[in-house]
């Protein structure tokens, strides 16, 4: 079965610091999507990244997809306290709608 | 706007009882919906996903049922509890099949 997962258990930074997330996974896809989810609360995406684009921006967070390779990257910089949150992406398949989500990474920023 | 309203916004059972968890969206006519559970610091797991009223698949099953009784409306049910259904149950619904999903807040089922 897909698995997608992250690459790193758990990140710490530093306010203004910028950090990269990782993800790979195991099978084709027609989209990766990143999802950042606050203690306590549901997950909300962050960025959607369709398997015929490279690199995908929004605001201070930047997404890649490397298909050849499959994995994907979520950079932040500038961090901020509010960033702390488990970082999820999360597998596109076919037209079902079946999200699978990796096992997230914990990212703490510290001030 | 959309909206998406979950109920109960937590529950404490006893295993084998019964259990209903329901999800609303508001503002939005024909939305894909989805359940997904989450064990306490675990990923998510896709239960059910729903297209239109009255049709739902089962993507994982956990001795779990859902139903889509309304267009705007996603139920999550069993009769008989295990300890294992302890955890974080989300909706979620979305444009279509490829696109974003926007999940609610969410019921913390707690069994024991």
């Amino acid at each position: 079965s897909q698995l997608a997962e992250e690459n790193s258990w758990a990140l710490s930074v530093h306010e203004g610091e910028s950090v990269t997330v990782n993800c790979s996974y195991k099978t084709s896809i027609t989209a990766l999507q990143w999802y950042r989810q606050k203690s306590g609360k549901g997950p909300a995406q962050l960025i959607l990244i369709r398997s015929n684009e490279r690199e995908k921006r929004n605001g201070r967070l930047r997404a890649t997809l490397d298909t050849s390779s499959q994995s994907s990257s979520l950079s932040i910089t500038a961090t901020r306290c509010e960033d702390t949150a488990v970082y999820f992406c999360a597998t596109v398949t076919g037209n079902t709608g079946k999200l699978i989500f990796g096992l997230g990474t914990t990212l703490q920023v510290q001030p | 706007a959309q909206t998406i309203h979950q109920w109960p916004v937590a529950e404490i059972k006893a295993v084998g009882s019964p259990l209903s968890l329901g999800c609303t969206i508001k503002g939005k006519s024909s939305p894909n919906l989805y359940w997904y559970w989450q064990a306490t610091g675990g990923t998510l797991q896709q239960l059910f996903y729903s297209i239109t009223v009255g049709q739902v698949e089962s993507v994982v099953q956990l001795n779990l049922s859902a139903s889509r009784p309304k267009d705007d409306q996603f139920i999550l049910s069993t009769e008989k509890l295990l300890l294992s259904h302890s955890g974080f149950y989300l909706c979620a619904w979305s444009w279509g099949d490829q696109d974003t999903q926007y999940f609610g807040p969410g019921t913390r089922l707690l069994v024991l």
